[in-house]
């Protein structure tokens, strides 16, 4: 089966705090693997994706299929990265993504 | 550039009656996704097109959701004889090839409220 779980509805930290939101799956084979964030107001946007290996807006996520985790981290938080997160997953035919239920980050000064 | 377009933004609906979702994806957009989002949960798929061809439709609930994008661009979610349970959020994404690594561009969304 195909799955993303997020196991925290919410996290929250102090600005400059690190952060690490926690993703796993459930694939059979190579994943794809994706960040999508949700900003108050806004509507939903890729923040990253792990073919990409890049870091945005100081986010990294590594893929551990060991761990079939994909965790996104940022060393300090900032209260600008106060948003929905959700991890998600291409599904084997390349149609779409599966998305977990998401966590709401919220950082404070 | 004008990103995906979504109307109407809200659409309450009594139970029983159909209702029409339209979607205006980024032009030139070859992929696009309708996904339905209920409360406190992620986007769940309903169906993919390929330009004018539906690829996937595996994720709609029942026969009463329909979907068509005939001419490649504009797509519309029909849903007849709305149930409570279809009470959500559907959201529209496009995406510039046909591969689902490529970004996702979503839309505002439309939130459905079936009395």
């Amino acid at each position: 089966a195909q799955r993303v779980t997020q196991p925290e509805k919410l996290l929250s930290v102090f600005k400059g705090a690190p952060v690490e939101l926690k993703c796993n799956y459930s694939y059979s084979g190579s994943p794809e693997l994706f960040w999508y964030v949700q900003y108050s107001r806004q509507r939903l946007q890729l923040l990253l994706r792990h073919i990409s290996r890049e870091s945005i807006k100081g986010f990294t996520a590594d893929l551990n299929k060991g761990e079939t985790s994909f965790h996104l981290k940022k060393p300090f938080a900032q209260e600008e990265d106060s948003a929905m997160y959700y991890c998600a997953l291409a599904n084997q035919a390349g149609t779409a993504l599966i998305f977990g239920k998401g966590t709401t980050l919220s950082v404070s000064s | 550039g004008a990103g995906v377009s979504q109307s109407p933004r809200y659409k309450v609906a009594k139970r029983g009656q159909d209702v029409a979702l339209r979607c205006d994806p980024i032009s030139g957009h070859v992929s696009l996704f309708w996904y339905q989002q209920a409360l406190g949960q992620g986007p769940e798929f309903l169906t993919y097109f390929q330009n004018e061809a539906q690829l996937d439709k595996s994720g709609l609930p029942s026969d009463r959701f329909f979907a068509e994008r005939p001419e490649g661009s504009v797509s519309t979610l029909k849903i007849q004889r709305t149930q409570q349970e279809d009470s959500a959020v559907y959201l529209c994404a496009s995406s510039r090839d046909r591969d689902v690594i490529y970004e996702q561009y979503f839309g505002p969304g439309t939130r459905l409220t079936v009395t």
